[in-house]
């Protein structure tokens, strides 16, 4: 069946730290893949997206992305983590192309991040 | 760039009560609209989406419908709500042709 899953619910890190947010997905081609993040009281806003090309994405606010077709995954990836950055992070799919769910955008679970000062 | 408008932001309902919630899109036109619900815990789940006036797809079997009586406008609607509607709900909007998806600032409902 198609899906994507962030395996991780909750991730806690400290501020300056690395951070790395899992996106696995199953689906019979590569679809479009991108990912949002949720701010308290806001909406969601889109940090980055992979359609094609260079499999190192680069989106807002120091955020990287890099997909592997052999894992099927688009992590995303911070050097260094701010507090401003603590906020609820999903990733995203949409079909390439054929079938009932063309275009339409499905988002994983989501991963809660809590920065420590 | 679209911009969404979603009202009410807030909403506080009692069991067996309707629910009304309206979305309208300014920025595009003939656009693919989506009603998502984000209850406590969980993630995202998309709950409806239109692609034309008057069509409507629906994911999940539940308790709400929606509408979308002109182009730019999408109603999520429900005769009686029920606890298990409480959640927070989102708006969002893409142009036919594109993939970027622009989200409403959402509306949290309470049922008590």
């Amino acid at each position: 069946a198609q899906s994507v899953t962030q395996p991780d619910i909750h991730i806690t890190v400290s501020e300056g730290a690395s951070l790395e947010l899992r996106c696995n997905y199953s689906y019979g081609a590569t679809p479009y893949l991108f990912w949002y993040v949720q701010s308290p009281g806001q909406g969601l806003q889109l940090l980055l997206k992979y359609f094609s090309g260079d499999t190192l994405v680069q989106g807002i606010k120091g955020f990287e992305a890099e997909f592997k077709r052999s894992q099927s995954s688009f992590n995303l990836r911070k050097p260094s983590v701010h507090w401003s950055d603590a906020a609820e992070y999903f990733c995203a799919v949409v079909p390439r192309a054929g079938g009932t769910s063309y275009g339409k955008l499905t988002f994983g679970q989501g991963t809660i991040l809590t920065v420590h000062p | 760039s679209q911009t969404i408008h979603q009202w009410p932001a807030t909403l506080v309902q009692p069991v067996g009560s309707p629910l009304s919630l309206e979305c309208t899109v300014e920025g595009t036109s003939n656009p693919n609209l989506y009603w998502y619900r984000q209850a406590a815990g969980r993630g995202l789940q998309l709950l409806f989406y239109s692609v034309g006036i008057g069509q409507i797809s629906s994911e999940v079997p539940q308790n709400l419908s929606a509408s979308r009586p002109q182009d730019r406008q999408f109603i999520l609607s429900s005769k009686k709500l029920l606890l298990s509607d409480s959640g927070f709900y989102l708006c969002a909007s893409r142009a036919a042709a594109r993939e970027k998806l622009f989200f409403g600032s959402g509306t949290q409902l309470s049922v008590l």
